[in-house]
């Protein structure tokens, strides 16, 4: 079966601090991607990042990093300096070419306080 | 670049009444999908279409129809609204690809539906 665990559902941070969210998937398939979407609070859907998963290199954009490990089924991200515009619901998703869908988490709401 | 564009934004509307949600895309991307988000449930699949007349069902499809004649729409009808169906939906259009590859999958900015 396919599934994406955002196990934390709220962050609360300060501005300028760092914070990780958490991305854990399962999948059988050996070919699968991996993305982030930012979800402000105007509500729209935002497309940040897509890896693929033969490639496990790290990225960063910005203030903006990505962690990928497939020995833990992990796809972690990272933002470096916080800022207020970053309050957002985070999701992690994985489409598998096997079901053709795009699986959600749950999603991680981000607050960073001035 | 309009990209994706979702009609109306907001919608109230009753109980048993038909309602039909916009959706166009105008970078002829071949699949198309429709989402609900609800608190608690995150983002699920109603329906997806891969190509002009082709659709399918995704987890959540009970209550909805679709249809695909022009590979740029993509409308999602309620035929009987019920309040269940209080949602924001989102469409999304992705480019598609052979061999089980994709590319991103880009979403409209959602319709906010309340059924009374």
């Amino acid at each position: 079966a396919q599934k994406v665990t955002q196990a934390q559902t709220e962050i609360s941070v300060v501005e300028k601090e760092d914070v990780t969210l958490d991305c854990v998937y399962e999948t059988r398939d050996t070919t699968y991607y991996l993305f982030w979407y930012k979800q402000p609070p105007s509500g729209e859907l935002v497309f940040l990042i897509r890896r693929n998963s033969f490639d496990e290199q790290n990225e960063i954009s910005g203030r903006y990093s990505w962690n990928f490990q497939k020995s833990t089924s992990s796809f972690n991200f990272t933002i470096t300096a916080s800022q207020v515009v970053d309050s957002a619901v985070y999701f992690c998703a994985l489409y598998s070419g096997n079901t053709g869908k795009l699986i959600f988490g749950q999603g991680t709401t981000l607050q960073v306080k001035p | 670049d309009a990209g994706i564009t979702q009609s109306p934004r907001y919608k109230i509307t009753e109980t048993g009444r038909q309602v039909t949600l916009m959706c166009h895309q105008t970078w002829s991307h071949s699949y198309m999908f429709w989402y609900r988000q609800d608190l608690g449930h995150g983002l699920r699949l109603i329906y997806y279409s891969a190509a002009a007349d082709i659709t399918d069902k995704g987890e959540v499809p009970d209550g909805y129809v679709v249809s695909r004649s022009k590979t740029e729409n993509f409308p999602l009808t309620l035929e009987s609204a019920t309040r269940s169906q209080t949602s924001v939906y989102f469409c999304a259009s992705r480019v598609g690809g052979a061999g089980g590859l994709t590319d991103t999958q880009y979403f409209g900015p959602g319709t906010r539906l309340t059924v009374l």
